[in-house]
């Protein structure tokens, strides 16, 4: 079945250090990527997202390029803030045994951006 | 973005009794409601599928006996954990998306059960 792995947390960076949070899948088809993130007593929010190989998801100076060729869609930032601090989830989209789309995530990833 | 709410934010309850967790969508319709189950440093396991007027579809491994869902109309579907037990305790987040677009998350219930 389809699965999602992205590195372990938490990751504590200093402000304006750059970011990269690591994300491999393996799926049946071409699924479509996503980052989500979840800031704390939040719900999650959807961060970014690609549909097909190659395409490059960015959103408030994050970036994720989905990488058929590895199965990646690492995450980075050039210059983290303090602000930028939550938890993150890689995930994609599959199809659910009731229809419609079923995001299947990974463990997510915590950061904490320290002054 | 899309606005989904979760009621309650957390319940304390004791072992054998039965709590509900409302998932609600609150600017737009919900065709399809999902519920998940998230375990401290674990990912989110999706449980059930549901849509608007027909019943839930589960997810391989989770008994539709003892979590029941209710999706009775377009802004609201209802989770209940019949007969609850210590190791129901979990975080249960449920998403909510109009057609086959973006599911938009609620801030999630935490659930004790004593």
């Amino acid at each position: 079945g389809d699965s999602v792995t992205q590195m372990e947390g938490p990751v504590t960076l200093s402000e304006e250090a750059f970011l990269t949070i690591n994300c491999t899948y393996t799926a049946t088809g071409y699924p479509s990527l996503f980052w989500y993130v979840q800031y704390p007593g939040e719900g999650l929010q959807l961060l970014l997202k690609a549909t097909k190989a190659d395409d490059k998801g960015s959103n408030k100076g994050f970036e994720a390029t989905y990488r058929k060729e590895t199965t990646s869609f690492h995450l980075e930032k050039g210059s983290v803030q303090v602000s930028d601090s939550a938890v993150y989830f890689c995930a994609l989209s599959g199809q659910s045994t009731g229809g419609g789309n079923k995001l299947t995530f990974g463990t997510g990833t915590q950061l904490k951006v320290e002054l | 973005g899309a606005v989904v709410s979760q009621h309650p934010s957390w319940v304390i309850c004791k072992s054998g009794t039965s709590v509900k967790i409302e998932c609600r969508s609150l600017d737009f319709q919900a065709t399809t409601m999902f519920w998940y189950r998230q375990f401290p440093k674990q990912s989110l396991m999706l449980m059930a599928t549901s849509n608007e007027g027909s019943k839930a579809t589960y997810e391989q491994g989770v008994e539709k006996d003892k979590f029941l869902i209710n999706h009775a109309s377009l802004t609201l579907s209802t989770l209940t954990v019949t007969s609850a037990h210590p190791e129901d305790s979990s975080f249960y987040i449920c998403s909510a998306a109009s057609g086959g677009n973006e599911q938009f998350f609620g801030p999630g219930t935490r659930l004790t059960v004593l």
